[in-house]
């Protein structure tokens, strides 16, 4: 059983057009995480949810919507898209405390043409 | 705010060399430190961590202890193989629950 998974894994469209990208998790994690990594790998955290409750939203365009109907999903939005969002994109989550590490998905990688 | 900045890329080894990549944080209060490692096409994984001050984390022949006095969380391993070869991710979790990454390194080890 894949503990987090995302889907699509593979994603090419047009400027313009809109698009989602769902994330589940079966580990019973409290927090997800949206990520974005680009082509040189840095990776950048766009959003966090506790317990389907925003807690994190980093320096991201309107465009980018996150939705958690519960606490196991976490999906993404993304309207009107533009050349420069092409990247991959990572779900994840962690149980509660500091010690707790990331547990990621293998990634949506999303093409703007 | 809080950042963790490690050695720049690429890496390149022959087979069985030995293996250093600096991580140093800043930090307030005490974080929780983190090697995360994504071979191609896929995810992060987490390598190992160490949750306080002189703790070693360790896993697969790499090892990294944690130094407050010098912020640094350098990662280690005696004799690198060919599939050690990806992208190696220094990372703190803060007393807030907040992650940070460094910005990667690539390594590639030969045969």
């Amino acid at each position: 059983d894949t503990a987090v998974s995302q889907t699509p894994k593979y994603l090419v469209t047009q400027m313009g057009n809109d698009k989602s990208i769902k994330c589940e998790q079966n580990l019973g994690h409290d927090t997800m995480y949206w990520y974005k990594q680009d082509s040189k790998k840095f990776l950048k955290i766009m959003f966090s949810y506790n317990n389907k409750e925003l807690i994190i939203n980093e320096t991201v365009p309107n465009r980018f919507s996150p939705k958690s109907p519960d606490k196991a999903h976490l999906n993404l939005h993304i309207n009107s898209l533009e050349l420069g969002d092409s990247a991959v994109y990572f779900c994840a989550s962690s149980p509660g405390g500091m010690g707790g590490e990331l547990f990621f998905g293998e990634g949506s990688r999303l093409t703007v043409l | 705010g809080n950042s963790v900045t490690q050695m720049e890329g690429p890496v390149t080894l022959s087979e069985e060399a030995f293996l250093t990549i600096n991580c140093t944080y800043t930090a307030t209060g005490y974080p929780s430190l983190f090697w995360y490692v994504q071979y191609p096409g896929e995810g992060l994984q987490l390598l190992l961590k160490a949750t306080k001050a002189d703790d070693k984390g360790s896993n697969k022949g790499f090892e990294a202890t944690y130094r407050k006095e010098t912020t640094s969380f350098h990662l280690e391993k005696g004799s690198v193989q060919v599939s050690d070869s990806a992208v190696y991710f220094c990372a703190l979790r803060s007393n807030a629950g907040k992650s940070t990454f460094g910005d990667g390194t690539t390594l590639t080890v030969k045969p």
